[in-house]
């Protein structure tokens, strides 16, 4: 059985662009959450989705949106990038609610703004 | 909103001995507390959890303590082994969000 899936896995863009991000969660979770982690430090709360609504949401701008598909996975998306932003990305999918029960992370998207 | 702070940031220890890393947590409503692993350009992997019911879990060599007056949790790694050399992280989940501390870097000597 596969685990989450990430992609791109390395991505160099330039500020002021956008990107995407996607995550494909293990078959039969239904909640999909976003992290970033910067290096260094542990990752940081930006989303959580759950039967493709928006359940949660960290202390990051407007920059930042996501949503969840019929089939559960995911796109995390960032407008107008800047420099701050270059970080791992990790997408977490579990069964219920994460804190319910375990998040299982996928390897991660790592993202370069020039 | 919840804040997680974990010590010490790094920690060696000698191949065969314990490992203790420590957090506290700021949210008395927070309920689910879980260990995570993270070897050099790997995803975090979940070696152990507990709940706010709980006071210890074991897991072979690992066991995590929970002391919800104090608002402190601990990951307790006995007889250290070479492959125990990793970041880890301490979490804390309140309204079902994951909080995580800032990592301790664990490296075994052989």
């Amino acid at each position: 059985d596969a685990g989450v899936t990430q992609s791109p896995t390395h991505l160099i863009k330039t500020r002021g662009q956008h990107v995407t991000l996607r995550c494909s969660p293990i078959s039969g979770h239904k909640s999909v959450s976003w992290y970033q982690q910067v290096l260094g430090q542990g990752p940081q709360f930006i989303f959580q989705y759950y039967e493709k609504e928006e359940r949660g949401r960290g202390n990051f701008p407007d920059r930042f949106s996501a949503r969840q598909f019929p089939n559960y996975s995911s796109e995390l998306n960032v407008n107008a990038l800047l420099l701050g932003d270059s970080a791992l990305y990790l997408c977490a999918s579990s069964l219920r609610f994460q804190g319910d029960t375990e998040a299982f992370f996928g390897q991660g998207t790592r993202l370069t703004v020039v | 909103g919840e804040n997680v702070e974990q010590h010490p940031s790094t920690l060696s220890v000698q191949e065969g001995d314990s490992a203790v890393i420590k957090c506290t947590y700021s949210d008395s409503a927070s309920n689910y507390f879980p260990w995570y692993k993270q070897e050099l350009g790997k995803r975090p992997q979940l070696i152990i959890d507990i709940r706010s019911n709980v006071g210890e879990k074991k897991d072979q060599r690992i066991a995590v303590t929970l002391n919800k007056t104090a608002k402190h949790f601990s990951l307790h790694i006995t007889e250290t082994q070479p492959e125990d050399s990793a970041v880890y992280f301490c979490a804390a989940s309140k309204l079902r969000q994951l909080t995580f501390g800032s990592g301790t870097q664990l490296t075994v000597l052989p």
